[in-house]
């Protein structure tokens, strides 16, 4: 069965850069989307078709997808970013596969 | 406004079953996939089940296979997951989520099913 693969976490100081990347084989043929989830609360969309924002989504959240990587960036990362964070594949299959997760922590 | 409002969650001794609903508002329910996606305890999300538009079409996690049916009623605007021979391995929030052109871009607020002797 297809894998995605995320860091555990990752920290990141307020102001900064934080880098999630989510692995997973010939992902650059399949469209990623990522997920941002706080304690309590369902998921909620802030990247689709490998760099797209949905409405409403801060414009310091960004993806790509190149190889066998997606990277879901959030620049200038504030407070309210921490956060899990999973990314997922689609592509003509129908299995729909999530990522590990990451845990965002802003130190 | 779109909204997915989960109901059917409880507590059930393994081996038991459970039927799981979604009320879907404020979107033509007919024209989407649906998913179920479910979230064990401390643990990352998991992609349980989706289902076509019509109902024609539907999948499922292997873990799940043989146990799990998911359907629909267009004419109600609901989805359904029926759980039967559950084990304490599916223990876990249960999500519904709207699926749009790669992205589950509405998700509902999720019920809790918990099995344990």
């Amino acid at each position: 069965s297809y894998e995605l693969t995320q860091p555990p976490s990752v920290s990141v100081s307020p102001g900064q850069t934080a880098t999630i990347t989510c692995s997973g084989d010939n992902l650059k043929y399949k469209y990623a989307c990522w997920y941002q989830q706080k304690p309590g609360q369902s998921p909620l969309l802030v990247i689709y078709r490998d760099n797209k924002r949905p409405s409403g989504i801060p414009e310091r959240f960004s993806g790509s997808n190149s190889g066998t990587t997606a990277t879901l960036t959030i620049s200038g990362t504030q407070a309210m970013d921490e956060a899990d964070y999973y990314c997922q594949a689609w592509d003509t299959s129908t299995a729909r596969v999530f990522g590990t997760g990451t845990k965002v922590t802003v130190l | 406004e779109v909204q997915l409002v989960e109901s059917g969650g409880d507590s059930v001794q393994p081996g038991g079953s459970l039927r799981l609903s979604c009320a879907a508002s404020g979107f033509t329910f007919s024209n989407y996939w649906m998913s179920w996606v479910r979230q064990a305890p401390g643990k990352g999300l998991e992609w349980v089940a989706n289902i076509r538009q019509d109902g024609s079409e539907n999948y499922y996690v292997d873990s799940v296979k043989g146990r799990f049916t998911i359907s629909r009623e267009n004419a109600k605007n609901s989805l359904y997951l029926q759980m039967n021979s559950l084990r304490a391995e599916d223990t876990a929030v249960y999500y519904c989520a709207r699926e749009h052109t790669a992205m589950a871009d509405f998700w509902g607020q999720g019920t809790l099913v918990t099995v344990s002797s």
